[in-house]
């Protein structure tokens, strides 16, 4: 267990819909990345928070934002979705400020677009 | 823009061989090199990692080596074992204000018994 938790574990929907992905990062840390899995491919860097700040972004879609919250966790809002959105969505989180690189990654959530 | 290739995708050796992955990466303000070991179904963990500014670390049967002026990482893994099978992940981190981690592709490594 990496102290990292997502919510929920699984989300079936249809396409056009809105989801939400919730992560509580762990205790101590400032960071939240989030990152998407499609089915056996490699991990896609979306966004980064810091201390409720975007620090860094990736190839995110303009359907999709987040944010971080004054007590840290974070969601993942995905909107209009599509078939392609079907993926394993996962959070990881760490310390950073220079003081720890690592990133520990959440159990993900698993999301179907139907 | 920023990548990072991975190879090979696919590795299968016997138990007790080593098994090496290497990747190349792109954005020379990359100065952090973490690997992932991912199974099936699940998240991927943190095995070992490297800064820009050394060149070898050794954990264990993981060692990783650096050289940044090729702009390559390498893991090894040695004595290897059937529980080692998985899929790997390395990743390069540039430290820009923010930590935007481009990973590679991944290798399924197979390890026989």
């Amino acid at each position: 267990d990496s102290g990292v938790t997502q919510t929920p574990k699984h989300l079936i929907t249809a396409t056009g819909q809105r989801v939400t992905l919730r992560c509580s990062p762990r205790s101590g840390d400032l960071s939240v990345y989030w990152y998407q899995q499609s089915l056996d491919q490699g991990l896609q860097f979306l966004i980064q928070y810091y201390n409720g700040e975007e620090r860094a972004k990736g190839n995110i879609l303009e359907r999709f934002s987040a944010q971080q919250f004054p007590d840290l966790h974070s969601e993942l809002n995905l909107s209009s979705l599509e078939l392609g959105d079907s993926a394993l969505y996962f959070c990881a989180s760490s310390v950073d400020a220079g003081i720890s690189y690592e990133q520990y990654f959440g159990p993900g959530t698993r999301l179907t677009v139907t | 823009g920023e990548n990072v290739e991975q190879h090979p995708s696919t590795l299968s050796v016997q138990e007790g061989d080593s098994a090496v992955i290497k990747c190349t990466y792109s954005d020379s303000a990359s100065n952090y090199f973490p690997w992932y070991k991912q199974e099936l179904g699940k998240r991927p963990q943190l095995i070992i990692d490297i800064r820009s500014n050394v060149g070898e670390k050794k954990d264990q049967r993981i060692a990783v080596t650096l050289n940044k002026t090729a702009k390559h990482f390498s893991l090894h893994i040695t004595e290897t074992q059937p529980e080692d099978s998985a899929v790997y992940f390395c990743a390069a981190t540039p430290n820009t204000g923010g930590f935007k981690t481009i990973f590679g592709a991944g290798t399924r490594l197979f390890v026989k018994a």
